[in-house]
């Protein structure tokens, strides 16, 4: 079946140091992918896109890797601070024969990160 | 720049009812994609419009159904409410040209609590 894995725990870390989250995925062959932040009670906001043969992205503090053998991507905040406390979403996107794209979410994974 | 506008933004129905929530496209946007997101799941994708036509549907049933308007904006419509249907519904923009979609990313609104008690 396919499936889309995100940590389900919270992931707690200090403030300063670099969180990372990942994201899993079965039986899905992706055109690319997408990290998006949701804060409670509002809608995605997107923040990096990877295409599938890019190796790795970035933008300031933020980083995201994208292995299509392991069928993997790591999204990484370094030097975090408490505001990038929120929950993130991967997305993978799809590209029908119709030339639509299509969005498949993870459930997410909440960063908290204390000072 | 306006960015995806939704209403309302909270909303309470009985089992049984009838809802229509409604989407403002992101400017030079022309497409709309709504998703249903539970508590605690990302969100599912339900369909997309474009040229006021329905052109992709998730696994939602025929309860869920939609409509866009030569503006672009556009309609949710959920009969025969269930408890189940309780969620935030979130509207997405983009742009297709060429039949293609042209934008690599989904603008997202702040979306529609719905509580159906």
């Amino acid at each position: 079946s396919q499936k889309i894995e995100q940590n389900s725990e919270a992931l707690n870390i200090q403030e300063g140091k670099t969180a990372t989250l990942t994201c899993n995925y079965t039986n899905y062959s992706p055109a690319y992918l997408q990290w998006y932040r949701q804060d409670p009670g509002r809608g995605p906001v997107f923040l990096l896109l990877i295409r599938e043969n890019e190796k790795e992205k970035r933008k300031e503090r933020l980083k995201v890797t994208f292995d299509t053998t392991l069928k993997q991507s790591l999204f990484h905040i370094t030097a975090s601070q408490p505001a990038d406390s929120a929950t993130y979403l991967c997305a993978l996107v799809f590209l029908d024969s119709g030339g639509y794209n299509k969005l498949i979410f993870g459930a997410g994974t909440r960063l908290a990160v204390h000072p | 720049d306006a960015g995806v506008t939704q209403s309302p933004t909270h909303l309470i129905k009985t089992r049984g009812q009838q809802v229509t929530l409604r989407c403002s496209p992101k400017s030079g946007h022309d497409t709309v994609s709504w998703y249903q997101q539970a508590l605690g799941q990302g969100p599912q994708f339900i369909f997309q419009y474009y040229e006021e036509e329905e052109r992709q549907r998730g696994n939602f049933p025929d309860r869920f159904s939609g409509h866009q308007f030569p503006n672009y904006s556009s309609e949710l419509n959920v009969n025969a409410l269930l408890l189940g249907d309780s969620a935030l519904y979130l509207c997405a923009s983009s742009r297709t040209s060429g039949g293609r979609t042209s934008t690599d990313t989904q603008y997202f609104g702040p979306g529609t609590r719905l509580t159906v008690l």
